[in-house]
């Protein structure tokens, strides 16, 4: 069974570009979300995605969005990178909605 | 607004004893709640989950229990050892809206 992995490891964007993250789901699971972990503080829920559509969203503006694939992989984009974008993004993905998920490493973004 | 309160400051226990980790929210009325363990630098692993009819689950030395009245759950690490020491995140998962809600964390430290 593979575990969610997600790439790249780390990103270094100059503010205003834009980025895409990605992710890939662990096998069999159809579930996907997105969260922003800064510095010291909790997961920051963005998105959540089910069978390719947006299940849920967190307090995000839309410049956050993402897609999820037939395969349940999926991307985060964001656009007009700020400062304040600096973070660990999470990926994490389950079987249905409301199961326990599984998340994967990271990706490291700093917005210069 | 919402809000979701860990302990405020970093827990030290001498090996062996019992952690007992708090997390209190208010606004909302989550279907599950959710705990999960978060080393440095990875994303968080899943522990246990409990759903809003039930006042408590127990999986090995974890014990969780969920008062929806008091707004409360409480975690606890029994016959801790050093390699419990990670920071506990709370999660709630509110039906309405579909939205995911992470704690800041506890950071616990397990004492030889």
């Amino acid at each position: 069974e593979t575990g969610v992995t997600q790439s790249p490891t780390h990103l270094i964007k100059t503010r205003g570009q834009q980025v895409t993250l990605r992710c890939s789901s662990q096998s069999g699971h159809n579930t996907v979300s997105w969260y922003q972990q800064a510095l010291g503080q909790g997961p920051q829920f963005i998105f959540q995605y089910y069978r390719e559509e947006e299940n849920g969203r967190g307090n995000f503006p839309p410049r956050f969005s993402g897609l999820q694939f037939p395969n349940y992989s999926s991307e985060l984009n964001v656009n007009a990178l700020e400062l304040d974008d600096s973070a660990l993004y999470l990926c994490a993905s389950s079987f249905q909605v409301n199961n326990e998920q599984f998340f994967g490493p990271g990706t490291r973004l700093t917005v210069l | 607004s919402q809000k979701i309160e860990q302990n405020s400051e970093a827990l030290n226990i001498q090996e062996g004893k019992t952690a007992t980790l708090t997390c209190n929210y208010t606004n909302y009325s989550p279907a599950y709640l959710q705990w999960y363990r978060q080393d440095p630098g990875r994303g968080p692993v899943f522990l246990l989950l409990i759903r809003e009819n039930e006042k408590e689950k127990r999986k090995e030395r974890l014990k969780v229990t969920f008062d929806t009245t008091l707004k409360q759950s409480l975690f606890h690490i029994t016959a801790s050892q050093p390699a419990d020491s990670a920071t506990y995140l709370c999660a709630l998962d509110i039906r309405t809206g579909n939205q995911f809600y992470f704690g800041t964390g506890t950071s616990l430290t397990v004492i030889p």
